[in-house]
Protein backbone atom coordinates (compact mmCIF):
# COMPACT_ATOMS: atom_id res chain seq x y z
CA UNK A 1 0.00 0.00 0.00
CA UNK A 2 0.99 3.76 -0.58
CA UNK A 3 2.77 5.81 2.18
CA UNK A 4 1.61 8.86 0.56
CA UNK A 5 -2.36 9.51 0.11
CA UNK A 6 -4.09 12.00 -2.07
CA UNK A 7 -8.10 12.70 -2.34
CA UNK A 8 -9.08 10.70 -4.90
CA UNK A 9 -10.36 13.09 -7.36
CA UNK A 10 -11.40 17.00 -7.24
CA UNK A 11 -12.94 19.07 -10.28
CA UNK A 12 -12.17 23.07 -10.67
CA UNK A 13 -13.58 25.89 -12.87
CA UNK A 14 -12.30 26.79 -15.87
CA UNK A 15 -9.90 29.49 -14.95
CA UNK A 16 -9.76 28.76 -11.01
CA UNK A 17 -7.24 27.34 -9.34
CA UNK A 18 -6.81 24.28 -7.63
CA UNK A 19 -4.81 22.72 -4.92
CA UNK A 20 -3.74 19.00 -4.73
CA UNK A 21 -2.26 17.27 -2.13
CA UNK A 22 0.17 14.34 -0.67
CA UNK A 23 0.17 13.67 2.66
CA UNK A 24 3.03 11.00 4.53
CA UNK A 25 5.88 11.15 6.61
CA UNK A 26 8.64 10.72 4.80
CA UNK A 27 7.80 14.17 3.08
CA UNK A 28 9.41 15.65 6.84
CA UNK A 29 12.51 14.79 5.77
CA UNK A 30 12.40 14.00 1.27
CA UNK A 31 11.14 16.32 -1.38
CA UNK A 32 8.66 15.01 -3.72
CA UNK A 33 7.68 15.19 -7.86
CA UNK A 34 4.99 15.45 -9.15
CA UNK A 35 3.59 14.12 -12.46
CA UNK A 36 0.28 14.22 -15.12
CA UNK A 37 -0.85 11.35 -16.56
CA UNK A 38 -3.61 11.77 -19.17
CA UNK A 39 -5.76 8.60 -19.93
CA UNK A 40 -3.52 6.32 -22.11
CA UNK A 41 -0.34 8.28 -21.80
CA UNK A 42 2.76 8.09 -19.62
CA UNK A 43 3.17 10.47 -16.58
CA UNK A 44 4.89 13.39 -17.42
CA UNK A 45 7.35 15.31 -14.59
CA UNK A 46 5.28 18.34 -13.73
CA UNK A 47 7.52 19.72 -10.38
CA UNK A 48 10.15 18.92 -8.27
CA UNK A 49 12.75 19.90 -5.41
CA UNK A 50 11.19 22.69 -3.61
CA UNK A 51 9.34 23.98 -6.76
CA UNK A 52 11.23 23.70 -10.14
CA UNK A 53 9.17 22.81 -13.52
CA UNK A 54 10.86 20.78 -16.62
CA UNK A 55 10.82 22.75 -19.31
CA UNK A 56 8.09 23.47 -21.15
CA UNK A 57 5.12 22.81 -17.93
CA UNK A 58 3.78 26.05 -17.65
CA UNK A 59 4.09 28.33 -15.02
CA UNK A 60 0.65 28.14 -13.69
CA UNK A 61 1.87 24.95 -12.22
CA UNK A 62 3.89 25.12 -8.63
CA UNK A 63 4.75 23.30 -5.78
CA UNK A 64 5.30 23.47 -2.29
CA UNK A 65 5.92 21.52 1.28
CA UNK A 66 4.40 21.99 4.89
CA UNK A 67 5.77 19.35 7.63
CA UNK A 68 4.34 15.53 5.88
CA UNK A 69 2.24 17.57 2.85
CA UNK A 70 2.96 18.50 -0.14
CA UNK A 71 0.78 20.54 -2.44
CA UNK A 72 0.77 20.93 -6.18
CA UNK A 73 -1.01 23.84 -7.34
CA UNK A 74 -2.87 24.92 -10.68
CA UNK A 75 -3.23 28.81 -11.01
CA UNK A 76 -5.63 29.18 -13.38
CA UNK A 77 -6.80 25.65 -14.53
CA UNK A 78 -7.28 25.13 -18.42
CA UNK A 79 -9.21 22.36 -19.99
CA UNK A 80 -6.11 20.50 -20.87
CA UNK A 81 -5.16 20.30 -17.05
CA UNK A 82 -7.89 17.27 -16.70
CA UNK A 83 -5.78 14.53 -15.70
CA UNK A 84 -4.73 12.62 -13.32
CA UNK A 85 -1.82 13.63 -10.81
CA UNK A 86 0.14 11.69 -8.63
CA UNK A 87 3.05 12.25 -6.22
CA UNK A 88 6.16 10.24 -5.49
CA UNK A 89 8.85 10.50 -2.95
CA UNK A 90 11.17 7.62 -1.08
CA UNK A 91 9.54 5.59 1.93
CA UNK A 92 9.84 6.15 5.18
CA UNK A 93 12.97 4.24 4.87
CA UNK A 94 14.32 6.03 2.33
CA UNK A 95 15.23 2.80 1.10
CA UNK A 96 12.23 2.86 -1.88
CA UNK A 97 10.21 5.08 -4.09
CA UNK A 98 6.66 5.51 -3.50
CA UNK A 99 3.70 6.84 -5.27
CA UNK A 100 0.70 8.64 -4.39
CA UNK A 101 -2.50 7.30 -4.63
CA UNK A 102 -3.22 9.50 -7.48
CA UNK A 103 -5.97 12.75 -7.93
CA UNK A 104 -7.98 12.84 -10.98
CA UNK A 105 -8.51 16.75 -11.51
CA UNK A 106 -12.03 17.28 -13.62
CA UNK A 107 -12.36 21.15 -15.33
CA UNK A 108 -15.72 22.24 -15.29
CA UNK B 1 15.93 14.09 -26.88
CA UNK B 2 16.25 11.64 -24.86
CA UNK B 3 13.43 8.51 -25.70
CA UNK B 4 13.18 5.46 -23.91
CA UNK B 5 11.02 2.41 -25.94
CA UNK B 6 9.78 -0.78 -23.98
CA UNK B 7 9.18 -3.65 -25.68
CA UNK B 8 8.22 -7.68 -24.64
CA UNK B 9 5.64 -10.01 -25.14
CA UNK B 10 2.13 -8.55 -24.62
CA UNK B 11 0.66 -11.63 -23.18
CA UNK B 12 1.44 -14.70 -21.36
CA UNK B 13 0.08 -17.50 -18.89
CA UNK B 14 -0.11 -17.93 -15.14
CA UNK B 15 3.05 -18.39 -13.61
CA UNK B 16 5.59 -17.47 -16.48
CA UNK B 17 8.62 -15.34 -16.03
CA UNK B 18 8.19 -11.72 -17.62
CA UNK B 19 10.99 -10.61 -19.31
CA UNK B 20 11.00 -7.40 -21.02
CA UNK B 21 13.71 -4.74 -22.64
CA UNK B 22 13.66 -1.00 -22.85
CA UNK B 23 16.21 0.77 -25.68
CA UNK B 24 17.45 4.19 -24.35
CA UNK B 25 18.32 6.46 -27.85
CA UNK B 26 19.04 10.10 -28.12
CA UNK B 27 20.99 10.34 -24.83
CA UNK B 28 23.98 9.10 -23.13
CA UNK B 29 23.36 6.01 -21.12
CA UNK B 30 25.79 6.12 -18.80
CA UNK B 31 25.48 9.49 -17.80
CA UNK B 32 26.23 10.06 -13.68
CA UNK B 33 23.51 10.49 -11.56
CA UNK B 34 20.81 9.02 -13.61
CA UNK B 35 19.06 5.44 -12.70
CA UNK B 36 16.98 3.68 -14.90
CA UNK B 37 13.84 2.38 -13.91
CA UNK B 38 10.80 0.02 -14.10
CA UNK B 39 7.60 1.46 -12.67
CA UNK B 40 4.11 -0.60 -13.76
CA UNK B 41 0.27 0.39 -14.07
CA UNK B 42 -2.31 -2.15 -13.51
CA UNK B 43 -5.56 -1.13 -15.19
CA UNK B 44 -7.59 1.80 -14.02
CA UNK B 45 -4.84 1.75 -10.73
CA UNK B 46 -1.69 4.33 -9.26
CA UNK B 47 1.82 3.30 -10.21
CA UNK B 48 3.95 1.09 -8.97
CA UNK B 49 7.96 1.06 -8.66
CA UNK B 50 9.39 -1.97 -9.24
CA UNK B 51 13.43 -1.57 -8.95
CA UNK B 52 16.23 0.80 -10.46
CA UNK B 53 19.76 0.33 -12.17
CA UNK B 54 22.47 2.35 -11.95
CA UNK B 55 24.22 1.83 -15.65
CA UNK B 56 27.42 0.13 -13.49
CA UNK B 57 25.14 -2.70 -12.45
CA UNK B 58 24.18 -1.30 -9.13
CA UNK B 59 20.09 -2.54 -8.43
CA UNK B 60 17.61 -2.15 -5.80
CA UNK B 61 13.93 -3.26 -5.81
CA UNK B 62 10.60 -2.99 -4.03
CA UNK B 63 10.50 -5.32 -1.37
CA UNK B 64 7.11 -6.35 -2.21
CA UNK B 65 8.11 -8.28 -5.02
CA UNK B 66 10.58 -10.13 -2.34
CA UNK B 67 13.06 -11.93 -4.87
CA UNK B 68 11.27 -12.17 -8.16
CA UNK B 69 12.50 -9.29 -9.80
CA UNK B 70 15.71 -8.82 -11.31
CA UNK B 71 16.80 -5.85 -13.42
CA UNK B 72 19.85 -5.52 -15.33
CA UNK B 73 21.44 -3.15 -18.35
CA UNK B 74 23.73 -3.69 -21.54
CA UNK B 75 25.80 -0.76 -22.15
CA UNK B 76 26.93 -2.09 -25.28
CA UNK B 77 23.02 -1.70 -26.14
CA UNK B 78 21.85 1.16 -23.88
CA UNK B 79 19.00 -1.31 -22.64
CA UNK B 80 17.86 -2.04 -19.89
CA UNK B 81 15.85 -5.47 -18.80
CA UNK B 82 13.20 -6.42 -16.64
CA UNK B 83 12.46 -10.21 -15.51
CA UNK B 84 9.81 -10.45 -13.18
CA UNK B 85 9.29 -14.62 -11.87
CA UNK B 86 6.09 -16.47 -11.31
CA UNK B 87 3.65 -13.60 -12.55
CA UNK B 88 -0.05 -13.83 -11.91
CA UNK B 89 -3.15 -12.03 -13.13
CA UNK B 90 -2.98 -9.80 -10.96
CA UNK B 91 0.45 -8.51 -12.78
CA UNK B 92 -1.09 -7.42 -15.61
CA UNK B 93 -0.56 -3.50 -16.13
CA UNK B 94 1.31 -1.49 -18.27
CA UNK B 95 5.11 -1.57 -17.82
CA UNK B 96 6.90 1.82 -17.84
CA UNK B 97 10.99 2.37 -18.10
CA UNK B 98 11.94 5.68 -16.66
CA UNK B 99 14.97 7.89 -15.85
CA UNK B 100 15.31 9.39 -12.69
CA UNK B 101 17.95 11.10 -10.07
CA UNK B 102 16.59 10.73 -6.59
CA UNK B 103 12.59 10.81 -6.77
CA UNK B 104 12.71 13.09 -10.19
CA UNK B 105 11.53 10.44 -12.77
CA UNK B 106 11.84 13.27 -15.55
CA UNK B 107 11.56 11.18 -18.80
CA UNK B 108 9.49 7.91 -19.69
CA UNK B 109 8.83 5.33 -22.09
CA UNK B 110 5.84 5.26 -23.86
CA UNK B 111 4.47 1.74 -21.59
CA UNK B 112 4.12 -1.62 -22.73
CA UNK B 113 1.02 -3.67 -21.81
CA UNK B 114 1.37 -7.10 -20.43
CA UNK B 115 -1.39 -9.14 -20.15
CA UNK B 116 -1.43 -12.39 -17.70
CA UNK B 117 -4.19 -14.79 -18.50
CA UNK B 118 -4.63 -18.49 -19.00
Amino acid sequence: SSELTQDPAVSVALGQTVRLTCQGDSLRSNYASWYQQKPGRAPVLVIYGKNNRPSGIPDRFSGSTSGDTTSLTITGAQAEDEADYYCNSRDSTGDIFVFGTGTKVTVL
Amino acid sequence: QLRLLESGPGLMKPSETLSLTCTVSGGSFSETHYYWAWIRQAPGKGLEWLGSCYYSGNTYYNPSLKSRVTISVDTSKNQISLNLKSVTAAETAVYYCARHEGVVFDFWGQGTLVTVSS
